[in-house]
């Protein structure tokens, strides 16, 4: 089946500091990856709509300069949480979506950010 | 625009007990409809899905969901829980359309299994 890597699982920065959560799609080519964000025993949140070769495409309310996305190629995004502050901390998600109509979200496992 | 709510934010049950978690959807375009798991601390796991035919569908460990249009509902149902599927539980939507069409998720429900 249709896998989706994401790394790290878990990352522990400061204040300030940006960092990077890649996301790559193992065995099957995504021209689209969407990256969400949830917070503790909270629904997922839809952040950005992921494009390849492309500029993502950012949900309301969601600062494009702080969380950049890159889709370099069909099977890797990246987002980068730029001078992050406590309240990025959150567990990020991204997935993607294979070919074909109907066909359902693939999940990474996640990125546990801790910003200090 | 799709939304999906899920009323119930947590639903106790016995194990070897049958459970029902409820989804209901609005939509101005037809749908498709999903559920998905999420184990502690990781990704979210597909379960089932729904995108045209037979109302009712079998997903994996024993789940199905019954999808009623008329009602905008797509409840999901197992006959005897385990302990193992002590999990936070999400319903999704999707408008029929290209690859990019977004996923919108439910509040989730979490599932407690007791002894």
């Amino acid at each position: 089946g249709a896998v989706v890597s994401q790394h790290p699982s878990r990352v522990i920065c400061k204040s300030g500091t940006s960092v990077k959560i890649e996301c790559r799609s193992l065995d099957f080519q995504a021209t689209t990856m969407f990256w969400y964000r949830q917070f503790p025993k909270q629904s997922l949140m839809l952040m950005a709509t992921s494009n390849e070769g492309s500029k993502a495409t950012y949900e309301q309310g969601v600062e494009k300069d702080k969380f950049l996305i890159n889709h370099a190629s069909l099977t890797l995004s990246t987002l980068t949480v730029t001078s992050a502050h406590p309240e990025d901390s959150s567990f990020y998600i991204c997935s993607a979506r294979g070919q074909g109509r109907g066909s359902p979200l693939h999940f990474g496992n996640g990125t546990r950010l801790t910003v200090t | 625009a799709q939304s999906v709510t899920q009323l119930d934010s947590q639903v106790p049950v016995f194990e070897e007990a049958p459970v029902e978690l409820r989804c209901n959807y609005s939509s101005s375009v037809s749908v498709y409809l999903f559920w998905y798991v999420q184990y502690p601390n990781q990704g979210l796991q597909l379960l089932l899905k729904y995108l045209s035919g037979s109302t009712l569908v079998k997903g994996i460990n024993g789940f199905e969901a019954e999808f009623n249009k008329s009602q905008t509902s797509f409840h999901l149902r197992k006959p005897s829980v385990h302990i193992s599927d002590t999990a936070e539980y999400f319903c999704a939507v999707s408008g029929i359309g290209s690859s990019a069409s977004k996923i919108i998720f439910g509040s989730g429900t979490r599932l407690s299994i007791r002894p």
